[in-house]
């Protein structure tokens, strides 16, 4: 059974800051999603991952992907405030018609 | 192009009623998606839809919910009756067909409150 860690849950940080979202699965999979969800709105797509050692960049945030690793990272650069929202990784189960299988979702505040 | 819309943004409504949820997906595509998500817990499957036929209803609760798509546009998602359980905010996605990445486009949800 396909099981998906975010890390970490919550996350405060200042503006200019850089961090790092942590996204771990448990079985192999070669598709995950990375989404933006702000309050009260629709979960909004980020970045689609599709093989080993995808990297890819949209302004600030950058996703990467480690399928031997098991392991999806969004690095946040220079934080600004209107990146506050909570962040969902989301991976296809490929043992289950590519079902997606989320992760609990990382809030981010930042702190101008 | 219009993006998936949700109908209602919210209900309110005490147990042992029905409830019914509609989603309409981005024209053209194929495959739609119900996903729950409760308080406190992760979004969860609940079905898949291609077109008209359920591909996968997998991850549906139990047989008080009925989902439908007749014609393969819009959809529903029925709770007959609602239990206290099923609270919570009802996600629908869409995809194309044939995309190499399947990448899903969320509506804004439907918060499902059973008193």
């Amino acid at each position: 059974e396909l099981k998906v860690e975010q890390n970490p849950l919550f996350l405060s940080m200042q503006e200019g800051k850089n961090y790092t979202i942590y996204c771990n699965y448990s079985t192999t999979s070669d598709r995950l999603y990375w989404y933006r969800q702000d309050p009260g709105k629709s979960l909004e797509s980020l970045f689609v991952l599709l093989s080993n050692g995808a990297v890819k960049q949209e302004g600030r945030l950058m996703a990467s992907l480690d399928t031997k690793a098991r392991l999806s990272t969004l690095h946040i650069t220079a934080a600004v405030h209107d990146l506050s929202a909570t962040y969902f990784c989301a991976v296809a189960d490929m043992d289950s018609n590519y079902q997606l299988i989320w992760g609990a979702g990382t809030k981010l505040i930042i702190k101008p | 192009e219009a993006g998936v819309t949700q109908f209602p943004s919210h209900s309110v409504i005490e147990k042992g009623q029905t409830v019914t949820l509609r989603c309409d997906p981005i024209s053209g595509h194929d495959n739609l998606y119900w996903y729950r998500r409760v308080m406190g817990k992760e979004i969860k499957f609940l079905l898949h839809f291609v077109k008209e036929s359920k591909q996968d209803e997998s991850g549906m609760p139990n047989n008080r919910f009925l989902a439908e798509r007749t014609g393969g546009t819009y959809s529903t998602l029925k709770v007959q009756p609602a239990e206290l359980e099923d609270s919570g905010v009802y996600f629908c996605a869409s995809s194309r067909s044939f995309s190499l990445n399947n990448e899903q486009f969320f509506g804004p949800g439907t918060r499902l409150t059973v008193l």
